[in-house]
């Protein structure tokens, strides 16, 4: 099974709504990635938070961590008909490296 | 900065047939890794190496499945022989140091028939 699943599995807003996913896990974790996946560009990394952070800001992406809860969101703010892709965590864990099964993110304009 | 390649980007077999898939990772990433990617879910991690040394294969179904990294530089990824169930995108991806930020190639997407 996949370590660290996101949630909702799937998300439809609209053009300059924000939008919130969540990543929850099970051990503890030296840090923790978010990547974006579409068509167009493949797997691409978007943001590294380690855990001894507590929130990290790339342009409208904000990622906050919570060990105490072994959690982890991801916020994207004033959505893009660009931002339609699917979104996972990726936890590194010692030697144990792990996608969560993704949320998939729609953005209507 | 060359990203990382890989090769073919798409591949038809029948089942019981063997396949090959090619990375080169960005120049000086020690780490390479390969995913398993089915429709609709996350990658999987089949292979980490260090260098030219393994870190992790628990997740390499080793029966049909090898891989290889040359002189800590470029790798390959062999299925024989090839399953229906194989039929996904095998994902290439490099990083400086095990657990950073890691750069992944475009893919190959496997269709066993």
């Amino acid at each position: 099974s996949q370590q660290g699943e996101e949630d909702p599995q799937a998300l439809s807003i609209q053009e300059g709504e924000n939008a919130t996913m969540n990543c929850s896990y099970k051990t503890s974790i030296n840090n923790l990635q978010w990547y974006r996946q579409n068509s167009g560009r493949g797997l691409v990394h978007l943001i590294l938070i380690r855990s001894n952070e507590r929130e990290k800001h790339s342009g409208r992406l904000r990622v906050t961590l919570d060990t105490s809860k072994k959690s982890s969101s991801l916020l994207i703010t004033a959505s893009r008909a660009a931002d339609t892709a699917s979104y996972f965590c990726y936890k590194a864990a010692g030697n144990k490296l792990t996608f969560g099964g993704g949320t998939r993110v729609l953005v209507k304009p | 900065e060359a990203g990382v390649a890989q090769s073919p980007r798409y591949k038809i077999i029948e089942k019981r047939q063997s396949v090959a898939f090619w990375c080169n990772p960005i120049s000086g990433h020690a780490t390479l890794y390969w995913y398993q990617q089915i429709l609709g879910q996350g990658p999987k991690l089949l292979i980490q190496f260090q260098n030219n040394g393994v870190v992790d294969d628990s997740q390499l179904p080793k029966d049909r499945f090898s891989a290889e990294r040359l002189k800590g530089v470029d790798s390959t990824l062999k299925i024989q022989p090839a399953k229906l169930e194989d039929s996904a995108v095998y994902l290439c991806a490099s990083s400086p140091s095990g657990g950073e930020t890691q750069y992944f190639g475009p893919g190959t997407r496997l269709l066993v028939l």
